[in-house]
């Protein structure tokens, strides 16, 4: 299993500032996904970033806006760039590692990082 | 494209009833299909998933799930509901290209009555 913390757990910002989110864990894993659930809705995945490599972002998603560092195996951060009140949402960092008792993988999620844009 | 359907944005129960939690998937292949709950203010949590090895799947907290192929279903159920299970609720698949890029449904919120 893995343990994820994510800093700040909460934040209010001004429009076109930016806000770095941390996402650390206890074990060392190769898979992280950033996700964005936006008030209401649901989980949207925006970028998967694998240590080793260029974080990879979905449709809808850019680096300049949602720019991702992978340095090690047990840290990731996400900042949200220029940001509107559209971006308010809770940002949720997720890694793959073996399940509780299991066999196989699962994917395990942080508390997330509810942002407020004023 | 996969795609997961949940049919009830919101789920009211009386404390000791049944719990239905329904998902209806769309995919060209065999899918792995999961549900997660998310508590208040915490985190996602893995309820169950399917992996195609038995069709009924048991979870934690007395969940389980029945993957029906020719229903393209995945409902989550649960004998007697209890005042802690309140929650959001979502179903969630993989698509082909990854094993790990999961793909959310609209979320079910639970509702306990006592």
């Amino acid at each position: 299993s893995a343990v994820i913390s994510q800093k700040p757990s909460r934040d209010i910002c001004q429009r076109g500032t930016s806000l770095t989110i941390q996402c650390q864990v206890d074990s060392q894993v190769t898979m992280m996904f950033w996700y964005r659930q936006q008030p209401g809705q649901s989980l949207t995945l925006i970028a998967t970033a694998n240590q080793g490599s260029e974080a990879t972002y979905e449709s809808g998603f850019v680096i300049d806006k949602f720019p991702i560092s992978r340095p090690n195996l047990t840290f990731s951060t996400l900042t949200v760039s220029n940001m509107s009140p559209e971006d308010s949402s809770i940002y949720l960092c997720s890694v793959v590692a073996s399940g509780r008792g299991s066999s196989y993988n699962e994917q395990f999620f942080g508390p997330g990082t509810r942002l407020t844009v004023l | 494209a996969q795609s997961v359907t949940q049919l009830d944005s919101h789920v009211s129960v009386s404390e000791g009833t049944p719990v239905l939690l329904r998902c209806n998937y769309s995919s060209s292949y065999s899918p792995s299909l999961f549900w997660y709950v998310q508590h208040p203010n915490k985190g996602l949590q893995l309820l169950l998933k399917y992996t195609s090895a038995a069709t009924l799947v048991k979870g934690i907290n007395g969940f389980e799930a029945e993957f029906k192929k020719s229903e393209t279903s995945f409902h989550l159920t649960k004998p007697s509901a209890h005042m802690s299970d309140a929650a959001e609720y979502f179903c969630v698949v993989t698509p082909m290209d990854s094993s790990y890029k999961l793909i959310f449904g609209s979320g079910t919120r639970l509702l306990v009555r006592p």
